[in-house]
């Protein structure tokens, strides 16, 4: 069964400095997405891309933030210049569609720690 | 503002105990309705859903009815299994829009 995958599955940074989070979305979709989840909290929208262009995005994807689609496959969010209060969990997803009933399938997750 | 909110956990039953996870939302119109698990090391899998009041979803033994007269969503199930161990996720998608709002997530804990 297609499934969403990212790597790494954990990320250790110094604050200040550049991370770029991966995934791969499930090959026939077209949309993608990234939320994050800070430890006890919910999980958050990020950002929309479809079309090689971002659709939507929350307020806490400020200029700190980027995606970029590089090649057929990858999905990546680059962090500029992380600060602690960056560490959380990143999911990414995919879906078929975008419609409101449309399943998003998500990756296990990026667990980013910012020190 | 809008919002989805869970029972904390974690939640921790035996084998064949009855699981309830609460839920509740605020929305203005007619959300559409979801719950989400995520099993130890893979991501958010949908369970189920409902997109009208009073409508049912079901999977895997898994039920929760869309109140809109208690604007809740409570996850339910009859006796569950060591295997159902993971985080659950209440989730909300108003119309319009395509982006989930979740909950927190509810960790259950199912003991042998």
């Amino acid at each position: 069964e297609p499934e969403v995958t990212q790597t790494p599955s954990h990320q250790v940074t110094q604050m200040g400095q550049e991370v770029i989070l991966r995934c791969v979305p499930i090959s026939n979709h077209l949309y993608f997405y990234w939320y994050r989840q800070i430890l006890g909290q919910k999980v958050e929208f990020l950002v929309s891309f479809y079309n090689n262009e971002i659709s939507e995005k929350s307020e806490i994807f400020d200029d700190q933030f980027s995606v970029e689609r590089p090649d057929g496959s990858n999905f990546t969010l680059k962090i500029r210049s992380t600060k602690l209060e960056d560490s959380a969990m990143y999911f990414c997803a995919s879906s078929e569609e975008t419609s409101g009933n449309n399943e998003q399938f998500f990756g296990p997750g990026t667990r980013l720690t910012v020190l | 503002g809008d919002s989805v909110t869970q029972m904390e956990g974690p939640v921790t039953l035996s084998e064949e105990a009855f699981l309830t996870i609460n839920c509740t939302y605020t929305a203005t119109g007619y959300p559409s309705l979801f719950w989400y698990v995520q099993y130890p090391g893979e991501g958010l899998q949908l369970l189920l859903k409902a997109t009208k009041a009073d409508d049912k979803g079901s999977n895997k033994g898994f039920e929760a009815t869309y109140r809109k007269e208690t604007t809740s969503f409570h996850l339910e199930k009859g006796s569950v299994q060591v295997s159902d161990s993971a985080v659950y996720f209440c989730a909300r998608i108003t119309g319009g829009s395509y982006i989930p709002t979740f909950g927190r997530g509810t960790s259950l804990i199912v003991h042998p």
